[in-house]
């Protein structure tokens, strides 16, 4: 069974649409997170989400928002996509923050391209 | 918030050790001390951790130096399947939780 499971995998849309990412974790975590990946190979968190709470909110425009409905899912929706957003969307989980020694597992990934 | 360094590139041969080096010599006494990797075309992958002692797992070891100002990770036997981007990660507090941040990493390149 796929532990951290994204879908879909690829995703490739137009300028101005609004797309949703659905992540679902099955380790029985409480902590989940959203990083994104652009075309440099820099890889960042955006969200993390522990008890449905969102905890971590950084930098990213208002475009972006996470809803956790359970603590197994965590869902990425982006509103008026735009260039910029095209990268790799990578969902992952972890028991609690890898600041109390928790590890993270990641999902596959989620390749967005807006054109 | 601690930071760390560690080389671009490595290369081994495969079968053979690698050693991956990582300088963290602003690290905290609670600092706990991540490796990820990052294969091609997929998401990174959870290696190992550790705080202070050594710690081994089925995929690799974690040296810490004994003022765990750096550490090492240390793979058996490379196969060509370890060609990654390895991260040397130290958790930053945010004040309500904490985070990972991946920097750059090293490349390794395993060969025949």
């Amino acid at each position: 069974d796929t532990a951290v499971s994204q879908t879909p995998k690829y995703l490739v849309t137009q300028m101005g649409n609004d797309k949703s990412i659905k992540c679902e974790q099955n380790l029985g975590h409480d902590t989940m997170y959203w990083y994104k990946q652009d075309s440099k190979k820099f890889l960042k968190i955006m969200f993390s989400y522990n008890n449905k709470e969102l905890i971590i909110n950084e930098t990213v425009p208002n475009r972006f928002s996470p809803k956790s409905p359970d603590k197994a899912h965590l869902n990425l929706h982006i509103n008026s996509l735009e260039l910029g957003d095209s990268a790799v969307y990578f969902c992952a989980s972890s028991h609690a923050f890898p600041g109390q020694g928790y590890e993270q597992y990641f999902g596959p990934g989620t390749r967005l391209t807006v054109t | 918030d601690a930071k760390t360094t560690q080389p671009n590139s490595m290369e081994s041969n495969e079968e053979e050790p690698v050693h991956l080096p990582c300088n963290h010599s602003t690290i905290s006494g609670t600092d706990y001390i991540h490796w990820y990797r990052q294969l091609p075309s997929q998401g990174p992958e959870y290696v190992i951790h550790g705080l202070t002692s050594n710690v081994n797992n089925r995929m690799a070891s974690l040296a810490i130096a004994e003022d765990r100002k750096s550490s090492t990770l240390i793979l058996h036997r490379a196969t060509l399947r370890d060609a990654a981007v390895y991260y040397c990660i130290l958790p930053i507090d945010t004040g309500t939780a904490s985070k990972l941040t991946f920097g750059t990493g090293t490349r390794l390149q395993v060969t025949l």
